[in-house]
């Protein structure tokens, strides 16, 4: 079982439609969650960072945490042709002298106009 | 402000060739992760750099290795290249403060092995 599981997609939506990407994870350590956003052929793309449970806002995205369950998701409102990418949820992965990310496979979320 | 760069962009190399990446990071920033992406997965974490010592790695073989140098510039090395290698290579580069905590991504150099 991987660490972190994401739907791949890919998820097709109409333009101005409110997207929903979720992200399970099995270890309980991790505390820190944050949402990528890889266009094609390029590198992956902070969009938001949060820690532990609860609701962060920026803009049309939100990120939301919960602990309880393990369970992340990235909502965006008013979805536009541009956000058409990969969006990969990641973890920060704690090790003796630093930190590195545990991804999430990421889903491809394609917006029609 | 100068993002990650990363060179070359695309790079083709037969099987048991060896091969150097580089990148170099965004300013200000003294960490260097490298991670691997196959074609429709996730990064994968290869290893990181800090104080021109590499201070964590994944499940990578010893043929996979890497340098940091005093600007922070960092190189990742692959040696007897296999098919499997081919994918997105990726650095990330993080601000002082906790190591590696924030990571800010290059846009990759796609390796080819025939």
């Amino acid at each position: 079982q991987k660490e972190v599981e994401q739907d791949p997609g890919p998820l097709s939506v109409p333009e101005g439609a409110i997207v929903s990407l979720n992200c399970t994870y099995s270890n309980s350590a991790f505390q820190y969650f944050m949402w990528y956003r890889q266009y094609s052929r390029k590198g992956p793309e902070l969009l938001m960072y949060t820690y532990s449970s609860g609701n962060k806002e920026d803009g049309r995205f939100t990120a939301q945490v919960d602990k309880s369950s393990k369970y992340i998701s990235l909502f965006i409102r008013d979805s536009q042709p541009s956000d058409s990418a990969t969006y990969l949820c990641a973890m920060r992965a704690e090790f003796h002298k630093g930190n590195k990310l545990v991804f999430g496979a990421g889903t491809i979320l394609r917006v029609k106009s | 402000e100068t993002g990650v760069t990363q060179s070359p962009t695309h790079l083709i190399k037969t099987r048991g060739q060896q091969v150097t990446l580089r990148c170099s990071s965004q300013s200000g920033h003294n960490t260097v992760s490298w991670y691997q992406q196959a074609l429709g997965q996730g990064p994968q974490f290869i290893f990181q750099y800090y104080r021109e010592e590499e201070n964590g790695r994944g499940n990578f073989p010893p043929r996979f290795s890497g340098l940091q140098f005093p600007n922070y510039s960092s190189e990742l090395n692959v040696n007897a290249l296999e098919l499997d290698d081919s994918a997105l290579y990726l650095c990330a580069s993080s601000p002082p403060g906790l190591v590696g905590d924030t990571q800010y991504f290059g846009p990759g150099t796609r390796l080819t092995v025939l």
